[in-house]
């Protein structure tokens, strides 16, 4: 079956760490790949996202994530988390032949100071 | 530019109610999607509209409706209420379809069923 999974719900790091997010998927084909944020009480905002071409994209506010096709994954990273990326991390596929969207269960980042 | 906006941004209503929320896109985007997102279900993906035609529908009963107007507007209508359908419902917009066109989201509705 088509799921897009975050295996960690939560997550705590220290401001100045660097930060990985997971996010795994299974798809017949390469998915259209996607990483939102939502900060609490607002609407979600793109990070960035993966049609094709380089694995490693370059997304706003520092962050970067990678496509390993042969690991199904999408995995997002910062080299240095500031306190204000506090927030709630979807990681979203859509198959490339639909607009089907679906999104992953989310991942909450808690920054200790 | 103003972003997307949906109101209203709370609402509270009875089992067995109708409600109906709106959105309205950013200027020029011809491409509205509503999703709804629970703490047990996450975020699922209702549907689709794109001048003024349902484009693609996700697995939810018919009881969840929805409309886009020529002017993009959309409005998403939930019929004989359910506990089951407090939430919050958030709606994007994009150019073009989803999937290869960014969708920028508005704060959403929170419905809450008593």
């Amino acid at each position: 079956a088509q799921s897009v999974t975050q295996p960690d719900i939560h997550i705590t790091v220290s401001e100045g760490a660097s930060l990985e997010l997971r996010c795994n998927y299974s798809y017949g084909a390469t998915p259209y790949l996607f990483w939102y944020v939502q900060s609490p009480g607002q609407g979600l905002q793109l990070l960035l996202k993966y049609f094709s071409g380089d694995t490693l994209v370059q997304g706003i506010k520092g962050f970067e994530a990678e496509f390993k096709r042969s690991q199904s994954s999408f995995n997002l990273r910062k080299p240095s988390v500031h306190w204000s990326d506090a927030a709630e991390y979807f990681c979203a596929v859509e198959p490339y032949n639909n607009n089907d969207m679906r999104f992953g269960a989310g991942t909450r980042l808690t920054v200790k100071p | 530019k103003a972003g997307v906006t949906q109101t209203p941004r709370y609402l509270i209503k009875t089992r067995g109610q109708q409600v109906t929320l709106s959105c309205s896109p950013i200027s020029g985007h011809r491409s509205v999607s509503w999703y709804q997102q629970t703490p047990g279900q996450g975020l699922q993906f209702l549907f689709e509209y794109f001048s003024e035609t349902q484009r693609n529908k996700g697995n939810f009963p018919g009881r969840f409706s929805g409309r886009q107007f020529s002017n993009s507007r959309s409005e998403m209508n939930v019929s004989t209420l359910e506990l089951g359908d407090s939430a919050l419902y958030l709606c994007a917009s994009s150019l073009g379809l989803q999937g290869r066109n960014e969708q920028f989201f508005g704060p959403g509705t929170r419905l809450t069923v008593l």
